[in-house]
């Protein structure tokens, strides 16, 4: 089984939608990251946490939130979708010096 | 975060070793370099890291510049399944800020 999973892996929607990507992990490390991808170019940090109680903004973190509902879960959230948040999503967890991503979730905003 | 620059793209044959360059003029004392690479259709994957010696692992070497302003990424015999893109990242913080990396092909 897979250390960091995401949901869903693909999600279609519409510009004003209300959208929900979820992440879990099994490694037992409370750090974790989201980050977004567009096509030719690296990550992007959107959120980190370093605990339950402690979130952080990234670079890029307007239109975005997140919800940390316990230590292995963590939530991405576009309040109101916009076609320019249609990229490729990552979760990742950190211990010590080494992150490890899940798989990805793959967005589309019409 | 210091700022990293890689060539956009390399060439390798394959059982051949491969090496991934990096500059970072600007590295601060306590930055650490890090290497991760991104198979196609894959979340990056850590490679490796380190602060002023040279490191090994089983999946690469990592060689640093006396100076520290550059690095090496050592693959001591490229696969096919290493065709990736390389990102070479200073942090001290735990963020990484991901650049656009070296596309690493691999030609059988």
């Amino acid at each position: 089984d897979a250390d960091v999973t995401q949901t869903p892996r693909n999600r279609i929607t519409k510009t004003g939608k209300r959208i929900m990507l979820e992440c879990s992990q099994t490694k037992g490390h409370d750090r974790m990251y989201w980050y977004r991808q567009d096509p030719g170019l690296g990550l992007r940090l959107i959120y980190y946490s370093f605990d339950v109680k402690d979130i952080n903004k990234g670079e890029i973190s307007d239109g975005y939130s997140v919800s940390r509902q316990a230590q292995a879960k963590f939530s991405l959230s576009l309040e109101s979708a916009i076609p320019n948040q249609t990229a490729l999503y990552f979760c990742a967890t950190r211990s010590y010096n080494e992150q490890f991503f899940g798989p990805g979730t793959r967005l589309t905003v019409l | 975060d210091a700022k990293t620059t890689q060539p956009n793209s390399m060439e390798s044959n394959e059982e051949e070793p491969v090496h991934l360059p990096c500059n970072h003029s600007t590295i601060s004392g306590t930055d650490y370099i890090h290497w991760y690479r991104q198979l196609p259709s894959q979340g990056p994957e850590y490679v490796i890291h380190g602060l002023t010696s040279n490191v090994n692992n089983r999946m690469a070497s990592l060689a640093i510049a006396e100076d520290r302003k550059s690095s090496t990424l050592i693959l001591h015999r490229a696969t096919l399944r290493d065709a990736a893109v390389y990102y070479c990242i200073l942090s001290n913080t735990g963020k990484l800020i991901f650049g656009q990396g070296t596309t690493l092909q691999v030609k059988p």
